[in-house]
């Protein structure tokens, strides 16, 4: 079956970076984008962009652009999330996702598997 | 950007109720680009429907969408235990590209 697992919970001093892995498995890893969302405590959901496994694309929401870096990780089937600059307003969940559709010339940005979140603290 | 605002904030209902949730854009969207998922604590997000009205996979038929202009309803028909939880709303478009709602959380009355 589909699972998204995503690496533990972090906690980082204002202004550092912090990198999340997402590990991927029951599926073909190229064939789907894989999307970051975050949650902040409170608050709704909020997507910061879409990584394409197959082909390495990335399209970052306009808010994150130049802090945010989406890679295929080291380990297989794995994607990771790295934003930097981090304030106490980055303090947030943030789940990995995977498109709908595989295969796909562009995203479908629907999301119908989701890793269960890192907790990313940001405090001095 | 495109806003898409939630109403009514908490629904408080009895299992067996039929539940009604509202998402309006701030300006036309195509009804293609709206989903609506299901959260519920510590769990991830459940994907419910896409364009609008398609239920995703393994989602029972108690939970329909429907469109009206600018306004999008998911309603649930009979609520059942598990589906007390916070309900979002997603549509994709023009940059940011993909925006959500604020919730709807559904909540035993």
């Amino acid at each position: 079956q589909v699972q998204l697992v995503q690496s533990g919970a972090e906690v980082k001093k204002p202004g550092a970076s912090v990198k999340i892995s997402c590990k991927t498995s029951g599926y073909t890893f190229t064939n789907y984008y894989i999307h970051w969302v975050r949650q902040a405590p409170g608050q709704g959901l909020e997507w910061m962009g879409v990584f394409n496994p197959g082909a390495g694309g990335t399209i970052y929401a306009q808010k994150f652009q130049g802090r945010v870096t989406m890679t295929r990780g080291t380990s297989t089937s794995t994607v990771d999330m790295e934003l930097s600059g981090l304030t106490s307003e980055d303090t947030a969940v943030y789940f990995c996702a995977r498109d709908l559709l595989g295969g796909t010339y562009y995203p479908l940005f629907y999301f119908d598997y989701w890793g269960l979140g890192t907790l990313v603290t940001v405090s001095s | 950007e495109i806003v898409l605002t939630q109403s009514p904030g908490t629904l408080s209902l009895s299992p067996g109720e039929r539940a009604t949730l509202s998402c309006r854009a701030s300006q036309s969207v195509m009804s293609s680009s709206v989903a609506w998922y299901q959260h519920k604590p510590g769990q991830a997000p459940r994907l419910l429907l896409y364009g609008a009205s398609k239920r995703a996979t393994g989602i029972p038929d108690r939970f329909s969408g429907s469109e009206s202009g600018t306004d999008f309803t998911l309603t649930i028909s009979r609520l059942e235990p598990e589906d007390f939880a916070v309900y979002y709303c997603q549509q994709y478009g023009s940059p940011p590209l993909v925006t959500f709602g604020g919730g709807t959380k559904v909540e035993i009355k």
